[in-house]
């Protein structure tokens, strides 16, 4: 069974802090990869999508893709208290699904 | 405004019932999908559609119905054969569905006792 591994967390950094957020996917064949942010209660927010191996940077987000080791990341540089929420890795196997990881809780301290 | 509305926000239904989910998108997206998400778990994928007129299932498709008569709406029936209804329902379309993002709508918190 296709899987996508996270960390549940909680993950907590100091507000300024590089917030690092990591995830594995069981699926070798896997071509686009994602990031998403949920807010308690709320619907997930898209932040990035990455398709070739290396680095992403949108912003304050970079995201990172290693094929090889089936591993994807999202850094968050200078964290804020704003960017507490649960951060769900999702990937694309290339069957029109697409796989979503149970999520990291990411607390940010004032 | 583009984007994906889901109506109601919260829904009280009593066990045995049938209820309607609804999802509109004005995106022009090809590709709408139907999530449940439970409590500390991640999305688990209900049904999603490519085109009108079909649709496909997902990996818990028992106890729901969908259907596809228009691109731009996607409903949901939770029928009483759903064992556990109670769960957060999400609708996602992309313009495509493969290798394509997904955007969300509110979603439906849907309590049934």
């Amino acid at each position: 069974q296709k899987e996508v591994e996270q960390n549940s967390g909680p993950l907590s950094v100091p507000e300024g802090a590089i917030a690092s957020l990591n995830c594995t996917y069981s699926d070798r064949g896997s071509q686009s990869f994602f990031w998403y942010r949920q807010y308690s209660g709320k619907s997930p927010e898209l932040i990035m999508f990455i398709y070739s191996n290396g680095d992403k940077e949108d912003g304050r987000f970079t995201a990172q893709l290693n094929k090889a080791s089936q591993y994807v990341s999202l850094l968050i540089r200078d964290s804020q208290p704003s960017d507490s929420a649960t951060y769900l890795c999702a990937v694309d196997t290339g069957g029109f699904k697409t796989i979503f990881g149970a999520g990291t809780r990411l607390f940010v301290k004032a | 405004d583009g984007g994906i509305t889901q109506s109601p926000k919260y829904l009280f239904r009593k066990e045995g019932q049938n209820v309607t989910l609804s999802c509109e998108q004005n995106l022009n997206h090809d590709a709408m999908y139907w999530y449940r998400q439970d409590p500390g778990q991640g999305l688990r994928l209900i049904y999603y559609s490519q085109i009108v007129n079909d649709f496909q299932k997902g990996d818990i498709a028992e106890g729901y119905s969908v259907s596809r008569e228009k691109k731009e709406s996607f409903p949901l029936t939770v029928t009483s054969a759903q064992k556990n209804p109670t769960a957060f329902y999400l609708c996602a379309s992309s313009p495509r569905g493969h290798n394509y993002e997904q955007y969300f709508g509110p979603g439906t918190r849907l309590t049934v006792t």
